[in-house]
């Protein structure tokens, strides 16, 4: 069984806070690592797809970075916002296998 | 585009039936995979149809299976059903699927209850 362990499991910060969590994952076989980002009552949505070691991505106020030798990638959230609530799940993709996804972080932010 | 849908949207059986659930790809899409989400579970990979064929399967009992029509429509089946099935079941749908680096795009999902 493949692990891929998000943290925290929950987080509650005020708007206009800046936030960031962890993804961690095996680092052999590594093949490319998915953002969603899941919004209560709607289907996940995708973020970033991350492959090379060192990457960054930047979507708005939303970036995340990619350290395929020790196995993580985080996802940082500049001035949070209410409409930035979602749980967001990262998934691993082993080469020519199948996704597995962490259990997400759950993200609250309060006006 | 359209995106992808599920039907149903919700569903409650008892223990012991069986249930079959559907998934419409985007237009062009050839892949469809299945995830199971129970409380405190990340979504579990159930399996994967590439044109008709199942590519890939996780680890979940022979009772769940499916299949993918030639217009890329998915169904999944759930016999004998046990309460532990109660969860919500996501679709996902690419190009050309699992194993390359492209977007799953997911459907709303069903939400299934055991009784």
């Amino acid at each position: 069984i493949l692990n891929v362990e998000q943290s925290p499991q929950s987080l509650h910060v005020q708007e206009g806070d800046s936030t960031n969590f962890t993804c961690s994952f095996p680092s052999s076989n590594f093949y490319a690592l998915h953002w969603y980002r899941w919004e209560t009552a709607k289907s996940p949505e995708a973020l970033f797809v991350m492959t090379l070691n060192g990457d960054e991505k930047k979507k708005g106020r939303i970036s995340a970075t990619l350290n395929t030798k020790e196995g993580y990638s985080y996802l940082y959230i500049k001035g949070s916002q209410p409409e930035d609530s979602a749980t967001y799940l990262c998934a691993f993709l082993r080469t020519g296998n199948q996704f597995y996804f962490g259990t997400g972080t759950s993200l609250t932010v309060i006006p | 585009k359209a995106g992808v849908t599920q039907t149903p949207r919700y569903l409650i059986k008892t223990r012991g039936q069986q249930v079959t659930l559907s998934c419409s790809p985007i237009s062009g899409h050839r892949s469809v995979s299945w995830y199971q989400q129970t409380p405190g579970q990340g979504l579990q990979f159930l399996f994967e149809y590439f044109s008709e064929t199942q590519r890939n399967k996780g680890n979940f009992p022979g009772r769940f299976s499916g299949r993918q029509f030639s217009n890329s429509r998915s169904e999944m089946n759930v016999s004998t059903l046990e309460l532990g099935d109660s969860a919500l079941y996501l679709c996902a749908s690419s190009p050309s699927g699992q194993g390359t680096i492209e977007t799953q795009y997911f459907g709303p999902g069903t939400r299934l209850l055991v009784l």
